[in-house]
């Protein structure tokens, strides 16, 4: 299994422009979860999904962030404008079951640059 | 304020000595997760537990759902160990999967 996928690895950009990260969630698995960690505030869970639809929201800074899961196998979180605040390395995990009582399994991450 | 709260936040340790780390969380939660982060950057989960004691080699995770609390204990700590340890708690129920709200982390350094 080729475990959770996300892309791209590092991302650089100016502030102002819009910024897309993607996660692959390892396959049978029905819960997705967004995180963004930052020296400061550490590990933050940003949103999540179940069966594809969101669940909770609440963690998503402001509407700059949007993120969708458009079907299983794919989810994108995008910021749009971005903002140098935004720096943070963005982790994507995947569950079986609800997460609560099942491992979430993380991706690599990305690190994510706004100048 | 965190209401995952882990101690303590960095911890330095000769090769061989037995580890501790502490985790206490604010509110009744089904099941605990023990994370660990190596400096290039990558997490993994080490375990999760709702009751008693898990083991896995040298490391052993225990909580007390009661007294809300979990420990995760290194044995034989090796530099091979050093890392940043994150425990993280499902505090908030959403309709159909919960996230996890983290703790800040404990920085092990085991020097040789």
């Amino acid at each position: 299994d080729a475990g959770v996928i996300q892309s791209p690895r590092h991302e650089v950009t100016e502030m102002g422009q819009e910024v897309t990260l993607r996660c692959k969630p390892i396959s049978g698995h029905n819960s997705l979860f967004w995180y963004r960690q930052t020296m400061m505030r550490g590990l933050e869970l940003l949103i999540y999904f179940n069966n594809n639809v969101p669940i909770d929201d609440s963690g998503m800074p402001e509407d700059r962030f949007s993120a969708k899961m458009p079907n299983a196998s794919f989810s994108t979180l995008k910021i749009q404008p971005s903002e140098p605040r935004d720096s943070a390395v963005y982790f994507c995990a995947s569950s079986t079951g609800t997460g609560v009582t099942d491992t979430q399994y993380f991706g690599p991450g990305t690190r994510l640059t706004v100048l | 304020k965190n209401e995952v709260e882990q101690s303590p936040q960095n911890l330095t340790a000769q090769e061989g000595e037995f580890i501790t780390i502490n985790c206490s969380y604010s509110v009744g939660i089904s099941a605990l997760h023990w994370l660990q982060q190596h400096p290039g950057g990558g997490i993994v989960s080490l375990f999760m537990l709702s009751s008693g004691k898990k083991k896995h080699g040298r490391l052993i995770a225990t909580i007390n759902i009661q007294e809300k609390h979990s420990s995760l204990h290194i044995t034989a700590s090796h530099p091979r160990d050093s890392a940043v340890y994150i425990c993280a708690a499902p505090l908030y129920s959403g309709g159909g999967a919960d996230g996890l709200t983290f703790g800040k982390g404990t920085h092990l350094i085991i020097q040789p």
